[in-house]
């Protein structure tokens, strides 16, 4: 069956680093890969999309690379604060693109 | 409108009741999209919509949920003698396609269902 797999507990980390978060994925061939923040009580907001040909999509302090081979996403938050604290899920696109499927999400906590 | 607009915002009702939920989104949008986030949970899939028609209702727990869209804007999520495994967030998005051809989902705030 497909799955997409983010770690569910939560990653602290202390303001300043390097956050990264992984999303692995089973029995898929996404031709996409989106990456979405979550903060309580609201819905999710895109943030990065990235595409099965590109290695490396960057945005600012966010860094996401795609590796079809090993069927795994990672998502960098650089120069981490703690207004980067929040939920983040990744999402594969299947069904002539149009089908979004997420994964449970990571919620991180920088630390001041 | 500028956003994806929910209502109601909040919902409590008895077991066995029946509820709607409603979803206006950003006009101009072909697409729509229904999940369900329980407490602590992940988004579960419902249904997706592109105009009116309903390509994937695979996601729709039982018979008791069913989901229509008109006029390729306003969609309704109907869910019949409800029960409290019901209870949870419903969230809509809605989308228009990227250039690349890949579909970037704009959520509403969500309607949180409690079923008593």
């Amino acid at each position: 069956s497909q799955k997409i797999e983010q770690n569910s507990e939560a990653l602290n980390i202390q303001e300043g680093k390097t956050a990264t978060l992984t999303c692995n994925y089973t029995n898929y061939s996404p031709a996409y890969l989106q990456w979405y923040r979550q903060d309580p009580g609201r819905g999710p907001v895109f943030l990065l999309l990235i595409r099965e040909n590109e290695k490396e999509k960057r945005k600012e302090r966010l860094k996401v690379t795609f590796d079809t081979t090993l069927k795994q996403s990672l998502f960098h938050i650089t120069a981490s604060q703690p207004a980067d604290s929040a939920t983040y899920l990744c999402a594969l696109l299947s069904g002539g693109y149009q089908k979004v499927t997420f994964g449970i999400g990571t919620k991180l906590q920088v630390i001041p | 409108g500028a956003g994806v607009s929910q209502s109601p915002s909040n919902k409590v009702t008895e077991k066995g009741k029946d509820v709607e939920l409603r979803c206006d989104p950003i006009s101009g949008h072909t697409a729509l999209y229904w999940y369900r986030q329980s407490l602590g949970q992940g988004l579960e899939f419902l249904i997706y919509f592109q105009g009116n028609s309903a390509p994937d209702k695979s996601g729709l727990p039982s018979d008791r949920f069913s989901a229509e869209r008109t006029g390729g804007s306003v969609s309704t999520l109907t869910i019949q003698r409800t029960q409290q495994e019901d209870s949870a967030v419903y969230l809509c998005a809605s989308s228009s396609r990227t250039e690349s051809g890949a579909n970037v989902l704009t959520f509403g705030a969500g309607s949180r269902l409690t079923v008593l």
